[in-house]
């Protein structure tokens, strides 16, 4: 119950295209969903983060969809940029334990120029 | 403002030996977190400490421990090391134990021999 999936495990788009990576969890008590982009040597880097009352939100080329009742969420990257390339991990929380993040397994982003 | 610096950024050591890792944190921050990465199991949270007190403790072997000083920097010890502790030691620091919003640290990469 504790587990957060992710899919799909890599991906491979043209400059411009709208690679979306998707998740899903069970345990119902999370209440803080932030993504994360980690490139090759470095530590993860928050990247955009949603809560349950909210469908959507933007944070310029990134956007989160989230869908409480199917217990998913998204992370959308519109105009991708070859300097997108890295690995993206979403992760869930409850909220009075914020510091214990529980992270999809990744995915592993290419975009070609 | 200086992000989380962690020390040392790779180590090498044999099967039986132990390990002191170390991270400051942001300033500021009282909240630091410390998570294991490997290519097989991904992100998993090993724990968490605020205000020199551990709050959450992810499931992992008594081996791993850790401490928190008065000035929020963070130790994380793993003893008897094992083939399988080889991997990339995260540590995050927040400003408080209630958000989800990590900085992490570039890591600390452990091989053992």
């Amino acid at each position: 119950q504790q587990q957060v999936k992710q899919s799909p495990q890599s991906l491979i788009v043209q400059k411009g295209g709208i690679p979306i990576i998707n998740c899903a969890y069970e345990n119902t008590a999370f209440d803080y969903f932030p993504w994360y982009q980690q490139f090759p040597g470095k530590g993860p880097a928050l990247l955009i983060a949603i809560r349950p009352d909210v469908s959507e939100k933007k944070e310029g080329r990134f956007t989160i969809s989230f869908n409480k009742s199917a217990k998913q969420f998204s992370l959308h990257i519109m105009d991708s940029q070859p300097g997108d390339s890295a690995t993206y991990f979403c992760a869930a929380s409850v909220g009075n334990q914020g510091g214990k993040l529980i992270f999809g397994q990744g995915t592993e982003l290419s975009v070609k120029p | 403002k200086a992000g989380v610096t962690q020390t040392p950024r790779y180590l090498i050591k044999t099967r039986g030996q132990q390990v002191t890792l170390s991270c400051s944190p942001i300033s500021g921050h009282r909240s630091v977190s410390w998570y294991q990465q490997t290519p097989g199991q991904g992100l998993q949270f090993l724990f968490e400490y605020f205000s020199e007190t551990q709050r959450n403790k992810g499931n992992f072997p008594g081996r791993f421990s850790g401490r928190q000083f008065s000035n929020s920097r963070s130790e994380m010890n793993v003893s008897t090391l094992e083939l399988g502790d080889s991997a990339l030691y995260l540590c995050a620091s927040s400003w408080a134990f209630t958000t989800g919003e990590l900085f992490f640290g570039e890591g600390s990469r452990l091989t053992v021999l």
